[in-house]
This record gives C-alpha cells, sequence and structure tokens, in this order.
C-alpha cells in the first residue's frame, strides 16, 4: 500500500530564509507525487506535481521540489519565504486506484 | 474558467439528522472525488465518481454515500449523523477518472454536528 510521511506538523522560518519541507513516500510502484498549499478556509490548490520525468520539479510561487528514488522522499522548498506563503501544505501520492493519498500535513509559519 | 463549486459552504445540522453536499466540477471534467478533513485524522478519501459510476471507495461505513449525474455534478450524502462527522468536505474534480493529473479542489463545505 502506498502512503506519505511528512516529517514535522510545524515549520517556522523567517521572511527571506529557505524553506524546506519533508515528504518521504512508501510505494512498491513508481509513484506520481504531489504538494498542495491549503490557504485558511479553502480548498487545495497544486503546487506542483512529479509524474516520472524530471526528477527536479518547478511550481509556481517559487517552489520546486526533488525526487530522489534512493531516499524515497520527495521535499519541498523555497528558496526566500514571504508572509504570504504561511499556508498548510500537504504532500500526496497518487495509488493504482487513482485516489490521492495525503500526507498529515505541515503548518508553515513565517516571521516577519 | 468557473472553478469548483461546492454548496453549501457552512451547514449546522444535530446527531442523527442527514445531510446532501454539492458539487459542480470544472466544465469539461467528467471525474469527481470527494475527501473529508478533520484535525485528527486529516484528509482522507472518501469515494471518486466518474461518468456517473463510482471508480473508487474509501474506508467510511456505508452512512456516507454519493452519486454523479449526466452533467457530471455530484452529491454526497451522511445519514443518521454523528459529532464525528464534523469535518471540511472537499469536493475535486479532474479531466478523467484514473490519469495522473492535478485535482483541482473546491473551498470545501464545513459541516457542523451539535
Amino acid at each position: 500500500a502506498q502512503s506519505v510521511t511528512q516529517l514535522g506538523s510545524h515549520v517556522s522560518v523567517s521572511e527571506g530564509a529557505l524553506v524546506l519541507l519533508r515528504c518521504n513516500y512508501s510505494s512498491s510502484v513508481p509513484p506520481y507525487l504531489f504538494w498542495y498549499v491549503q490557504y485558511p478556509n479553502q480548498g487545495l490548490q497544486l503546487l506542483l506535481k512529479y509524474t516520472s520525468a524530471a526528477t527536479l520539479v518547478k511550481g509556481i510561487n517559487d517552489f520546486e521540489a526533488e525526487f530522489k528514488k534512493s531516499e524515497t522522499s520527495f521535499h519541498l522548498t523555497k528558496p526566500s519565504a514571504h508572509m504570504s506563503d504561511a499556508a498548510e501544505y500537504f504532500c500526496a501520492v497518487r495509488n493504482q486506484g487513482g485516489k490521492l493519498i495525503f500526507g498529515q500535513g505541515t503548518e508553515l509559519s513565517v516571521k516577519p | 474558467k468557473a472553478g469548483v463549486t461546492q454548496t453549501p459552504r457552512y451547514l449546522i445540522k444535530t446527531r442523527g439528522q442527514q445531510v446532501t453536499l454539492s458539487c459542480s466540477p470544472i466544465s469539461g471534467h467528467r471525474s469527481v472525488s470527494w475527501y473529508q478533513q478533520t484535525p485528527g485524522q486529516g484528509l482522507q478519501f472518501l469515494f471518486e465518481y466518474f461518468s456517473e459510476t463510482q471508480r473508487n471507495k474509501g474506508n467510511f461505513p456505508g452512512r456516507f454515500s454519493g452519486r454523479q449525474f449526466s452533467n457530471s455534478r455530484s452529491e454526497m450524502n451522511v445519514s443518521t449523523l454523528e459529532l464525528g462527522d464534523s469535518a471540511l468536505y472537499l469536493c475535486a474534480s479532474s479531466l478523467e477518472g484514473g490519469s495522473p493529473g492535478e485535482l483541482f479542489f473546491g473551498e470545501g463545505s464545513r459541516l457542523t454536528v451539535l
């Protein structure tokens, strides 16, 4: 069965600092991996996705993630945090049945 | 292009009642999925519909049901509500069911059960 583990339920960074949100997955087959962001009282918005093309995936708002098969990881990074990046971030894997399996989420706080 | 629309956005029910939530997908999208989001359990998959047929189902009791209409609009129903059903219910649509493409989410229906 596929699963996703996000390390750290809360991450706090200063404005302008590097953002690193960790995600490890478990999958017996090549996975499709996604990062979504959820702002307060809103639905989920796709940041980026990995579908077995390039291992370094670039998304919206300068976010990117690198697929590392040897580490079964898909960590999300952004070089410089903005106040507007404060939100909850979800890593997800899509299984063979097509449904998304989400991690527990990481809440990102950005300090001025 | 209009996004995924969910109604109602907020509702309050009492234990034992039933509720119906509606989801209108993006025009042209034929797959609709439903997720339940709670602080304790996170995002959990309820079911997916494609061309009026349920393709996938999560591990929820039979009190949770859904359907999809010929225009791809979907409804989900929860009968005999329990306190633990209080949650944000998210609907997502995609072009085709089973593809690795992205899901487009609505803003959700927040259900409170008293």
